[in-house]
């Protein structure tokens, strides 16, 4: 079947423009992650759902950071008025559950600010 | 603060060649550990888990070992080929309350030569 899907996977913005990040995850998958990933360096949490419930917020970095999942499946993050220090791989996870179920990763989105 | 450090940062090894990947953490508690797989480009896989019990864990040429007591684990990869080439992330589960918390190393990158 289909893996953890993400669209585009190239984003140049420039400076102060909004971007949307799409993720579709694996049918099914209850919990969906967003990580940030800079260069050379591993991914870090952003936010948590499990189903259309934002359970953590904790790593979204400042409030232009915003991220939903309305129907429980397909989830956006959306940066608003975006700055250099954006510049990262935005990836995408998601799993059956919240235990020890393993996340599966979409290839991400890279995210150029310039 | 939990952290994972990893080591080497990089390593460039003969195709054919032995190799061994470093994770130290200081994460607690702990609940499980996992080693992933980046190819450029593309999402994290997961190659091993492994738990507080759990020493040694082999999937195919890979071979994860865990010393819960001093923590650190270490992945062995025997007889590289070319595609082995990737970053190899280590990836400490901790539980927080009713929830848990990932925590991502910087990665090892590995250039495996003809």
């Amino acid at each position: 079947g289909a893996g953890v899907s993400q669209s585009p996977r190239y984003k140049v913005a420039k400076r102060g423009q909004d971007v949307a990040l799409r993720c579709d995850p694996i049918s099914g998958h209850v919990s969906l992650f967003w990580y940030q990933q800079a260069l050379g360096q591993g991914p870090e949490f952003l936010t948590y759902f499990q189903n259309e419930a934002q359970l953590d917020k904790s790593g979204l970095p400042s409030d232009r950071f915003f991220a939903e999942r309305p129907e429980g499946s397909v989830s956006t993050l959306k940066i608003q008025r975006t700055q250099q220090e954006d510049s990262a791989v935005y990836l995408c996870a998601s799993s059956t559950g919240t235990g020890e179920h393993e996340q599966y990763f979409g290839p991400g989105t890279r995210l150029t600010v310039t | 603060k939990n952290q994972v450090e990893q080591s080497p940062q990089s390593l460039i090894i003969l195709e054919g060649k032995n190799c061994t990947l470093q994770c130290n953490y200081t994460v607690s508690p702990f609940s499980n550990l996992r080693w992933y797989k980046q190819d450029t480009g593309r999402g994290p896989v997961s190659l091993t888990i492994m738990t507080f019990s759990e020493n040694t864990k082999s999937n195919g040429r890979y071979t994860a070992t865990l010393d819960a007591d001093t923590k650190q684990s270490s992945l062995h990869i025997t007889a590289s080929q070319l595609s082995d080439s990737a970053s190899y992330i280590c990836v400490v589960r901790s539980v927080l309350g009713s929830g848990y918390a990932l925590n991502f190393g910087k990665g090892t990158s590995l250039l495996v030569t003809p």
